[in-house]
């Protein structure tokens, strides 16, 4: 079965250090989404993308945050620099249409900064 | 804005007795409602999801929900937990318009006793 997949799966970096998550969505899907998850609180959207866009984000996607479909098949979320509330699990998610379709999501990266 | 409530942070239940696991939504149209599951170190996994039709859904595993517009509700049900199923289990309600974020609730963390 197809599955969503993310790198890497833990990543440890410093304040104020730029990190790239990166994300392979099912291959056939057009829809894609970054959610995050700080320990211990639920899971949010940050970011959905479409057709080489930014469909919609949330107040959290701030302007350190950035989302490029680099090929045909990767997905990246950037943050230019990382502050340390920006530790938490990354999930990527696709889905192949909008509007009720059902999103799959990747096993999600923990990112820590300290 | 919609958001999901799930009232129970953590459930305990004994390996073959019945589960329910509650959880309460806010939209103000039609929503698509969703249940995911996530084991340790692992992703978000769809359970089963509601959009339209008949309210009583099946999904994975063995387990169902039950969508209760009066009540706001989206309930998931087991009728005999395995020690498998110990995972957090969390609700989602997406919207029916534009990219559909998802909007989760804070999980709820079902432990089975043997």
């Amino acid at each position: 079965e197809p599955e969503v997949t993310q790198t890497p799966s833990h990543q440890v970096t410093q304040m104020g250090q730029e990190v790239i998550l990166r994300c392979v969505p099912i291959s056939n899907h057009l829809y894609f989404y970054w959610y995050r998850q700080i320990l211990g609180q639920k899971v949010e959207f940050l970011v959905s993308f479409y057709n080489n866009e930014i469909s919609e984000k949330s107040e959290i996607f701030d302007d350190q945050f950035s989302v490029e479909r680099p090929d045909g098949s990767n997905f990246t979320l950037k943050i230019r620099s990382t502050k340390l509330e920006d530790s938490a699990m990354y999930f990527c998610a696709s889905s192949e249409r909008r509007g009720g379709e059902t999103q799959y999501f990747g096993p999600g990266t923990r990112l820590l900064v300290l | 804005a919609q958001s999901v409530t799930q009232p129970d942070i953590h459930i305990t239940v004994s390996e073959g007795a019945s589960l329910e696991l509650r959880c309460n939504y806010s939209y103000g149209a039609t929503p698509y409602l969703f249940w995911y599951v996530q084991s340790p170190g692992q992703g978000l996994q769809l359970l089963l999801k509601y959009f339209s039709g008949d309210t009583l859904v099946q999904g994975i595993k063995g387990f169902e929900a039950e969508f209760k517009r009066s009540q706001s509700s989206f309930n998931l049900r087991k009728p005999s937990v395995h020690w498998s199923d110990a995972a957090e289990y969390f609700c989602a309600v997406g919207t029916n318009t534009g990219f559909q974020k998802l909007v989760f609730g804070t999980g709820t963390r079902l432990l089975v006793s043997p």
